[in-house]
């Protein structure tokens, strides 16, 4: 079965600050496609990224990256120099393309602070 | 705008009624999903339809009834055999849900549902 663990419940940073979210994942499937999910406190989840299990490049997109590790099954986000609208609950996700329903992790709360 | 729309934003209903909570697309998108979200809990699949007048049940679905009549609706009825209602519902869409390639899903804006 797929499992999504994002160990960390809250992060508290200070603006400008540099902030890596971990996503460790568990998968049967040698081909699937993972997620991240943005969010604020408005409650619409907002689409950040989609990377599939073939792809192990890092990509980088303004202030966020993504770090895509398969020998640890983990794929962090960061996002360089904080600032306080980067402030949400941020969701890792996995499907399997044997499946059809994405899995979520528990979600990261991060708060910015000024 | 194209988007998804959940109406209303926030919901109180007694224990024991039924409660209908509307999900509106007008992305042109086959597929939708209702999620359930809990504090410290992620986001739990309640239902999905890949196409319209089709649906399967999510990991939680007992106590929940859905109909998919139009492309761009899918109500989300809670009834009164749902233990623990009071949660926060997300329904969402994506382009395609039969070709087997995971389109992002594009979220409504949550309904607040309390029972009291």
């Amino acid at each position: 079965a797929q499992k999504v663990t994002q160990a960390q419940t809250e992060i508290s940073v200070v603006e400008k600050e540099d902030v890596t979210l971990d996503c460790v994942y568990e998968t049967r499937d040698t081909t699937y496609y993972l997620f991240w999910y943005k969010q604020p406190p408005s409650g619409e989840l907002v689409f950040l990224i989609r990377r599939n299990s073939f792809d192990e490049q890092n990509e980088i997109s303004g202030r966020y990256s993504w770090n895509f590790q398969k020998s640890t099954s983990s794929f962090n986000f960061t996002i360089t120099a904080s600032q306080v609208v980067d402030s949400a609950v941020y969701f890792c996700a996995l499907i399997e393309t044997s499946g059809s329903r994405l899995t979520f992790g528990e979600g990261t709360q991060l708060t910015v602070n000024p | 705008d194209g988007g998804i729309t959940q109406s209303p934003k926030y919901l109180f209903r007694k224990e024991g009624q039924n409660v209908t909570l509307s999900c509106e697309q007008n992305l042109n998108h086959d597929a939708m999903y209702w999620y359930r979200q809990d504090p410290g809990q992620g986001l739990r699949l309640i239902y999905y339809s890949q196409i319209v007048n089709d649906f399967q049940k999510g990991d939680i679905a007992e106590g929940y009834s859905v109909s998919r009549e139009k492309k761009e609706s899918f109500p989300l009825t809670v009834t009164s055999a749902q233990k623990n209602p009071t949660a926060f519902y997300l329904c969402a869409s994506s382009i395609d849900g039969t070709s087997g390639y995971p389109y992002e899903q594009y979220f409504g804006p949550g309904t607040r549902l309390t029972v009291t």
